[in-house]
């Protein structure tokens, strides 16, 4: 089945240790977007890439990084990661940046940072 | 910017009872998304409406766009259903924004 995928599902890091989460997908769609959802809160849109254009938003911390080698993977980096990073890490796609386009989201990644 | 609110925060229900999930927003929109959270915390898309009503098993959603609402109805609630459901409307800028969810637990 096509699907979005999450590596690893759990991720424990220390302060300040450089730490990437995968994203892949098998959708051959053309969006691929990283959420923060910390706990009882809503996602929170990091960024995304259209194709390789990546687009950050105004209040995504610097610490937080993303690359999309190809259609199929991204990633997100994440420097120095701090106390306040601990979060669920979600990757969605879509076919297009028009709003009634589907997200179809990958399971998460549950960062915990010691 | 759209606000969206979502009521109840929380809801409790017994097996086979019928479920309302509301769904309030600020500003006229395009589409508005239903999508489900289980407890490991993987997000299914549900729905996707610009008016109407749809229905998907036992899943209906509906929505208003003169008075700016969406509801997402379950019949026939079972355990199974028990997940956090969030309302997600496009901003000005065509970016989601996401309600904080209603959980929902339904008890055998």
């Amino acid at each position: 089945d096509a699907m979005v995928i999450q590596n690893p599902r759990y991720q424990v890091t220390q302060f300040g240790k450089p730490v990437t989460l995968s994203c892949s997908q098998t959708l051959n769609h053309n969006v691929m977007y990283w959420y923060q959802q910390k706990s009882s809160q809503a996602p929170k849109l990091l960024f995304h890439y259209y194709d390789k254009d990546f687009n950050n938003e105004a209040d995504t911390p610097d610490n937080f990084q993303s690359r999309r080698p190809n259609t199929s993977f991204c990633f997100l980096d994440i420097r120095s990661p701090g106390l306040g990073d601990a979060a669920m890490y979600l990757c969605a796609t879509s076919r297009g940046l028009q709003v009634w386009n589907p997200l179809h989201f990958g399971n998460g990644t549950r960062l915990t940072v010691t | 910017k759209n606000e969206v609110e979502q009521s109840p925060q929380n809801l409790t229900a017994q097996e086979g009872e019928f479920i309302t999930i509301n769904c309030s927003y600020s500003v006229g929109i395009s589409a508005l998304h239903w999508l489900q959270q289980h407890p490991g915390g993987g997000i299914v898309s549900l729905f996707m409406l610009s008016s109407g009503k749809k229905k998907h098993g036992r899943l209906i959603a509906t929505i208003n766009i003169q008075e700016k609402h969406s509801s997402l109805h379950i019949t026939a609630s079972h355990p199974r259903d028990s997940a956090v459901y969030i309302c997600a409307v496009p901003s000005l800028t065509d970016k989601l924004i996401f309600g904080t969810g209603t959980r929902l637990q339904v008890f055998p």
